[in-house]
């Protein structure tokens, strides 16, 4: 059963413009929601995370919006850039460990 | 500083054979965990370890075993792999049960 459900998996945007890529989890237990960047051959990298006391946590170009009501949260990347193409994942974690329950993955191309 | 190291990148096995895939960090963290990367299915959690001397089956335990050696190693072994096991393997640590996980390079692993 898929805790946590990452939409869309593939993601084309222009030069410049917005991406968002969205996620749902079902557990209200999840405490910790982090957003993972990898680059084609190399392992996931922490982007920004935010915990559910906030609904809102900006860093550079890359914003997370959080439902906790709704239980979905959100990564924007604003003035999108070709450098920004790689597979982002949303990721959930319980507060009484560490361990975490990744989203399926979203592919994103930035085109010039 | 290497961070996460994994060894080897790349292996093919036979069904039925066995190997170990390795794993060390020098970030004198206590956290190691061990993953799977399957496309459409994100990254799920195989085994990982707290703190050393103690380790957990995460969400796809079946078909492997682990060792946490000493604080800094973490190895996933695979006794009898099947083409199911086909995959990328991913090591990562983290501080704390609630901290940032870093992850290795992976390990790409093809069972014929």
């Amino acid at each position: 059963q898929q805790q946590v459900k990452q939409s869309p998996q593939s993601l084309i945007v222009q030069k410049g413009g917005i991406s968002i890529i969205n996620c749902a989890y079902e557990n209200t237990a999840f405490d910790y929601f982090p957003w993972y960047q990898q680059f084609p051959g190399k392992g996931p990298a922490l982007l920004i995370a935010i915990r559910p006391d906030v609904s809102e946590k900006k860093e550079g170009r890359f914003t997370i919006s959080f439902n906790k009501s709704a239980k979905q949260f959100s990564l924007h990347i604003m003035d999108s850039q070709p450098g920004d193409s790689a597979t982002y994942f949303c990721a959930a974690a319980y507060n009484q460990g560490g361990k975490l329950i990744f989203g399926q993955g979203t592919e994103l191309s930035v085109k010039p | 500083n290497a961070g996460v190291t994994q060894t080897p990148k790349f292996q093919v096995l036979k069904t039925g054979q066995s190997m170990t895939l390795q794993c060390a960090q020098d970030m004198n963290h206590n956290s190691m965990y061990w993953y799977r990367q399957d496309p459409g299915m994100g990254l799920r959690l195989i085994y990982y370890s707290a703190s050393e001397g103690t380790t957990d089956k995460g969400e796809v335990p079946n078909g492997y075993n682990v060792s946490r050696l000493n604080k800094r190693e973490f190895s996933l072994r695979l006794e009898s792999a099947a083409p199911s096991q086909t995959s990328v393997y991913f090591c990562a640590s983290s501080g704390g049960l609630r901290g940032t996980q870093y992850f290795g390079p992976g390990t790409r692993l093809l069972v014929l």
